[in-house]
């Protein structure tokens, strides 16, 4: 069955950074689009960041533009977000979801979720 | 950029049917999709491309969408309906991806 398992959240000062890494199975990764989606304590999902089966096409939401990098492996079946230059605002559960071969269009597979707490 | 306006809270009784609202600029011209959100739990697909089931959903699970206005219908609610309910729209235009801030169901 398809799974999606994210790792490397945790508590971090601003400014810092963090890895975050979803491994995923029980599909042919390479076929497709990937997101990471996160959700701040009590509030709503907002979209971080998408990127194509191959990798070619990346798109970030303006909030985290420039701060975030997302990337794959398709080798290793795996899904990263680098974030960079953390703030109090990037608290959130982060998760990672799986979007269609052709474009993101819907999320029909979500990992459990990572927490991510930006704290001094 | 594209905003998904949904109200915070509907409230229905037991074997009752809940609308949930999802409001956009034109959205009947867009591919709209829901999830189902419980607490502590990661979101779950229920309708996609504004009226189709993931297998596995009930079909008491339902979607529309036309105008200004895509809606998500659950018939005869279940207590265990309860939970956070959020479109979804992918803007091809812009290549970003928009949700809906959430409607919370509480059935009474």
């Amino acid at each position: 069955q398809v799974q999606l398992v994210e790792s490397g959240g945790g508590l971090v000062k601003p400014g810092g950074s963090l890895r975050l890494s979803c491994a995923a199975s029980g599909f042919t990764f390479s076929d497709y689009y990937l997101s990471w989606i996160r959700q701040a304590p009590g509030k709503g999902l907002e979209w971080v960041s998408y990127i194509s089966s191959s990798g070619s096409n990346i798109f970030y939401a303006d909030a985290v533009k420039g701060r975030f990098t997302i990337s794959r492996d398709n080798a290793n079946n795996s899904l990263y977000l680098q974030i960079n230059s953390l703030r109090a605002e990037d608290t959130a559960v982060y998760y990672c979801a799986r979007g269609r071969a052709v474009a993101p269009r819907y999320f029909d597979y979500w990992g459990q979720g990572i927490l991510v707490t930006v704290s001094s | 950029s594209y905003v998904l306006t949904q109200p915070p809270s509907v409230s229905v009784a037991p074997g009752q049917t809940a609308r949930i609202t999802c409001g956009g600029n034109n959205i009947g011209s867009k591919s709209v999709h829901w999830y189902q959100q419980k607490p502590g739990q990661a979101p779950v697909l229920v309708v996609y491309d504004d009226s189709d089931r993931p297998s596995g959903i009930p079909e008491r699970f339902s979607g529309s969408n036309s105008g200004n206005t895509a809606t998500l219908t659950i018939s005869r609610v279940e207590a265990g309906d309860e939970a956070d309910y959020y479109c979804h729209v992918w803007e091809s235009g812009s290549d970003h991806v928009v949700f809906g801030g959430g409607t919370k169901l509480t059935v009474l």
